[in-house]
């Protein structure tokens, strides 16, 4: 079956640094890959997608290149901010319609 | 351009009670998928609907069910509550088969006593 693997956390960094979230998977056919964040009592945000191997997702500084050679998805991004912190997943779908999810990597960024 | 609302926000039922949780979805969007979060097995798939028919369902006991009204809007009901549905359960909107992603409501956080 698909399963996405994620690094754990907390992921602890000062401000302004570099981040990278690993993220890797197991599925059958070409999934599409995607990250989402939740910050605490909200649901979850769509951040970034990727549908196709090679393809490169990004918004609002943070971004994931689809690499199906290592069946992998890793979230970076060149500086964080304290608003950054919250709880990161990782997910594919593999055309079914529902979506599998990594364990989440919970990011702390301190001033 | 309304999101995904999740009615109520937060609810608090008692051992061997049925609760009814609700989904609107994204105006336009006919999937509604079903999630639940909890803090030991994560986010789980509980089912998905297409114009009113279930095309997937997670593995979760059949005292979890669900429904799709013909404007898209989504119930899930479970039965005799126990403890251990205990959870955030999250409601997803797409407009076709999830390649362009899902939007998700805030939640309904459950809580069984």
């Amino acid at each position: 079956g698909n399963s996405v693997t994620q690094m754990e956390g907390p992921v602890t960094l000062s401000e302004e640094a570099f981040l990278t979230i690993n993220c890797t998977y197991t599925a059958t056919g070409y999934p599409s890959l995607f990250w989402y964040v939740q910050y605490p009592g909200e649901g979850l945000q769509l951040l970034l997608k990727a549908t196709k191997a090679d393809d490169k997702g990004s918004n609002k500084g943070f971004e994931a290149t689809y690499r199906k050679e290592t069946t992998s998805f890793h979230l970076e991004k060149g500086s964080v901010q304290v608003s950054d912190s919250a709880v990161y997943f990782c997910a594919l779908d593999s055309g079914y319609s529902t979506l599998t999810f990594g364990k989440g990597t919970m990011l702390l960024v301190s001033p | 351009k309304a999101g995904v609302t999740q009615t109520p926000r937060y609810l608090i039922k008692t051992r061997g009670q049925q609760v009814t949780l609700s989904c609107s979805p994204i105006s336009g969007h006919r999937s509604v998928s079903w999630y639940q979060q909890t803090p030991g097995q994560g986010l789980q798939f509980l089912f998905e609907y297409f114009s009113e028919t279930q095309r997937n369902k997670g593995n979760f006991p059949g005292r979890f069910s669900g429904r799709q009204f013909s404007n898209s809007r989504s119930e899930m009901n479970v039965s005799t509550l126990e403890l251990g549905d205990s959870a955030l359960y999250l409601c997803a909107s797409s407009s076709e088969t999830g390649g362009r992603g899902y939007t998700f409501g805030s939640g309904t956080r459950l809580t069984v006593v």
